[in-house]
Order: structure tokens, then sequence, then C-alpha cells
């Protein structure tokens, strides 16, 4: 089982609101990532957690907030977001980070989010 | 840099083969790989290829690394409607850390 889930699947926000967007894992992987994707563009990092530690913030403004409560979730809570951060989130997962051979990432479908 | 260059577009027809190009920067890098990204979905793995390998194949997927050129290739035999996506290949290497993605070509496979 490869699963990444992702909740929700779509998320339509105002700019003034706070909201969640939540990541699932039941690989036993001990790294979990967050990307944005704009649209034509390949998928841009934002975070980086191991072993339940944040390990990389690309320089990802402060109204993104990352936290993974336990080996298996992640979340990334939103606050006063621009329209220009409307765009496909993407959750990854790998079994380890820092070693090559245990990088390989396993995808989630993603949360489209549109803030207006 | 942390470029890594690909075609934008690729049209082919259904029955023909495919072959997606891919050029990397990093001469570190270690493992290398291959996502497929249907519309409004995720990112799906198809395949990887350690950088020891000259050559990986997996069912109609071939892929093909040649280092010193540090040139990739994704080959799919047989191409069907349902390869219509977009395709990106990723570096990772020791010397950034990080999966580094091609900027993606769009396939579309015509009947």
């Amino acid at each position: 089982d490869t699963e990444v889930t992702q909740t929700p699947k779509h998320l339509v926000m105002g700019m003034t609101n706070k909201k969640s967007l939540k990541c699932e894992q039941h690989m036993g992987h001990r790294a979990m990532y967050w990307y944005k994707q704009k649209a034509k563009k390949p998928p841009e990092l934002m975070f980086v957690y191991s072993y339940e530690k944040l390990s990389i913030n690309e320089s990802v403004p402060s109204r993104f907030s990352p936290e993974c409560p336990n080996s298996s979730l992640l979340n990334l809570h939103l606050h006063a977001l621009q329209p220009e951060d409307s765009a496909l989130y993407l959750c990854a997962s790998s079994q380890d980070f820092g070693l090559a051979s245990q990088e390989t990432q396993y995808f989630g479908p993603g949360t489209r989010l549109l803030v207006l | 840099g942390e470029d890594v260059e690909q075609s934008l577009f690729l049209s082919v027809r259904e029955g023909d083969s495919s072959v997606i190009n891919c050029t990397y920067t990093d001469s570190s890098s270690t493992y290398l790989y291959w996502y497929k990204q249907e519309p409004g979905a995720g990112l799906q793995l198809l395949t990887y290829i350690f950088s020891n390998m000259d050559m990986k194949q997996d069912q109609r997927l071939t892929v093909l690394l040649n280092k010193k050129d540090k040139h990739l290739s994704l080959r799919i035999a047989d191409t069907q409607t349902g390869d219509s996506a977009i395709y990106f290949c990723a570096e990772w290497g020791t010397g950034f850390q990080k999966l580094v993605f091609g900027t993606g070509t769009r396939l579309l496979v015509s009947p």
C-alpha cells in the first residue's frame, strides 16, 4: 500500500479565514512533505518533517503553519492567505529523509485551494 | 543550479512509442525519478533509476540514463490514450538534499 490521503479535496476560503489541510499515511514512513503547485508548473517544496520534527522550511511565509501531531499525520494551518496562494497543495511521504536510498516520495491527490 | 529541463509538449498516436527527455544538473544525483500527473490529480510515481544503472525496464516503461551527458529518458511502448498526462522527471542528490523537479512534459495521445 503506497497511499497518501489528503482532505479536503477542494477548499475555498476568504483572506480572513483560518482553515487546515490534512494529510495521512499508514506506510510507516518517517518523513512527510508539503508542496505547493501552481498551474502548469512543477511542485515547489514548502516543508519537510522528519521523525515529527521540522527539518526544512523553504522560507515559507508565516501565514502557512505546518504541524506534525504524529508520524502518520501532517497538517497545514492556513491563516490570512492571499489570492496568489491559490494552488494545488500536495502532501508526500518517504521512508526516511536525508538518506538517498530511502527518499522515494509518494504523493497524495492534493487539495485544490482557492483564496478569494 | 537546480534547473532540470524537459521539452514542454509531445504528441503521439495511440500505439506508437513515446520518448520523454530530461536533462538534469547535479552529477552527484543518486536517484532519478519519473512521475505522472493527470489533470486535477496528484503525482503518481512511475519508476526510478539509481545512478549506477544505465537502463531500467518495467513493463511498458523503459528508463535510459546517460550520466556523462546528464540525460534521462522515459520510453513508453504502445502508448495509450490513458497515458495522456504531464510527466515530471526529478532528481535527488546529496548536493541539495531535496527532490528537484523538471519543468514537466505534457504528453497528448490521440486515437
